[in-house]
């Protein structure tokens, strides 16, 4: 089945402490991004990739790292997490950038910072 | 710059009504696709439906149907006696053909409550 995969599903966390969300496809998708969703603003991109090796910064990427060593993973990693990094974040893929395919959404993240 | 703009923050409804979200959108690109996204309470996103600005045909599937004027840069989506099961938050996104690094830019979204 074609799925994306986050986790973990929900998360609370203390100010300060290192963390990752993984977000793993099983499509072999070269495009995948990461997305805060908060209320009133929809969701914002805060990183993509268009390959292994190649990522670049969305909307909102402070505070954010990502790496994609392989292509099937792109996690998310908050080195310092503070209080306005509380959100739902999700995680998506695709065969390619600009609509051309249909993406894919994983299940989301409920993270909580306090 | 592209912008998509859901002015109806919410909508409630009594189960049976109909209801249509509004979708208006902004892009200075030719190429460029809309699609719209439903949020039930668990928290997920479904795929509802994807459509090309070339495409301007209205859609229907089932109670739901979407009408997408260019004239108007608009993408409305009608649900047609409505049910509590579409209780949800729906977003409306844009997808430039040229903008390659971002895939999508979202409205804020519109929370829809039935009620029975």
């Amino acid at each position: 089945e074609a799925q994306v995969t986050q986790n973990p599903r929900y998360l609370i966390t203390v100010t300060g402490k290192k963390l990752t969300v993984t977000c793993s496809q099983n499509m072999n998708h070269e495009y995948m991004s990461w997305y805060r969703q908060d209320p009133g603003l929809g969701l914002r991109q805060i990183y993509y990739s268009m390959n292994v090796e190649v990522t670049d910064k969305g909307d909102v990427p402070e505070g954010y790292k990502v790496s994609r060593k392989e292509k099937r993973n792109f996690p998310l990693i908050l080195e310092s997490p503070s209080p306005n990094q509380t959100s739902l974040y999700f995680c998506a893929s695709s065969l390619s950038a600009g609509g051309y395919t249909e993406a894919f959404f994983g299940q989301g993240t409920r993270l909580t910072v306090v | 710059a592209q912008k998509v703009t859901q002015a109806q923050t919410e909508i409630s409804v009594v189960e049976k009504e109909d209801v249509t979200l509004d979708c208006v959108y902004e892009t200075r690109d030719t190429t460029y696709y809309l699609f719209w996204y439903k949020q039930p309470p668990s928290g997920e996103l479904v795929f509802l439906i994807r459509r090309n600005s070339f495409d301007e045909q209205n859609e229907i599937s089932g109670r739901y149907s979407w009408n997408f004027q260019k004239s108007t840069s608009s993408f409305n989506f009608t649900i047609t006696a409505s049910q509590v099961v579409d209780s949800a938050v729906y977003f409306c996104a844009l997808s430039e053909a040229a903008n390659y690094g971002q895939n999508f830019v979202f409205g804020p979204g519109t929370r829809l409550s039935v009620l029975p």
